[in-house]
């Protein structure tokens, strides 16, 4: 199947602090990219769903100004978490489609957060 | 009432052992289903997905669509310890968003 490569894996970083987490479709064109949290022994979380080009559709509940979602290219979507806090403290896990699939979203291989 | 339910187990079964997951859903529009299986501290890899009702099977794996019950189905034949791990379905209507149920944890016993 098509790569999707997420970096960092795990980031420790204090509170107040931002931190970027980059999302690469490898081998394909992501026109769509999901961004998801999940909390241990939970499902995925979708937060926001960004095309490349335009703004990221965030889902309800989730605040668009502290975590900035970019997708400025087919191939790279950047979740950024601004003034980070304990409670962001998550796994964080991004998914991405090409414009011919209804159904193969690949996953990156998710960032462990911990804000201290 | 969630999108689409799933039993989170534990599911822990001897080598060798045919597995059979489940999930139930509410919305009738979604069309497209899936299967994914997550490592601990990895992101879900995708399985196998089916459209609309019916069953498709790739090697160990069977996955089963009932549309008139709502009920999604994924079965593993000779069970095998590598296969422990948490298994996610998901739902879609068109593709531009999945609904995930929480994951069924799969212990596999030697």
């Amino acid at each position: 199947g098509a790569v999707v490569s997420q970096h960092p894996s795990w980031v420790i970083c204090k509170s107040g602090t931002s931190v970027k987490i980059e999302c690469r479709s490898l081998d394909f064109q992501a026109t769509t990219m999901f961004w998801y949290r999940q909390f241990p022994k939970q499902s995925l979380m979708l937060m926001a769903t960004s095309n490349e080009g335009s703004k990221a559709t965030y889902e309800q509940g989730v605040e668009k100004d502290k975590f900035l979602i970019n997708h400025a290219s087919l191939t790279l979507s950047t979740l950024t978490v601004t003034s980070a806090h304990p409670e962001d403290s998550s796994f964080y896990i991004c998914s991405a489609r090409g414009p011919d699939s209804n159904t193969e979203a690949f996953f990156g291989q998710g960032t462990r957060l911990t804000v201290v | 009432q969630k999108e689409v339910e799933q039993d989170p187990g534990p599911l822990s079964v001897p080598e060798g052992a045919i597995v059979s997951l489940n999930c139930t859903y509410s919305n009738s529009a979604f069309q497209y289903f899936m299967w994914y299986r997550q490592y601990s501290r990895k992101g879900p890899e995708l399985l196998m997905y089916t459209y609309s009702s019916g069953n498709k099977e790739d090697g160990r794996f069977t996955a089963q669509v009932d549309k008139s019950s709502k009920y999604i189905s994924l079965f593993i034949r000779d069970s095998q310890p590598s296969d422990s791990a948490t298994y996610l379905c998901a739902t879609s209507v068109s593709g531009n968003q999945f609904y995930f149920g929480t994951g069924t944890s799969l212990t596999v016993i030697p």
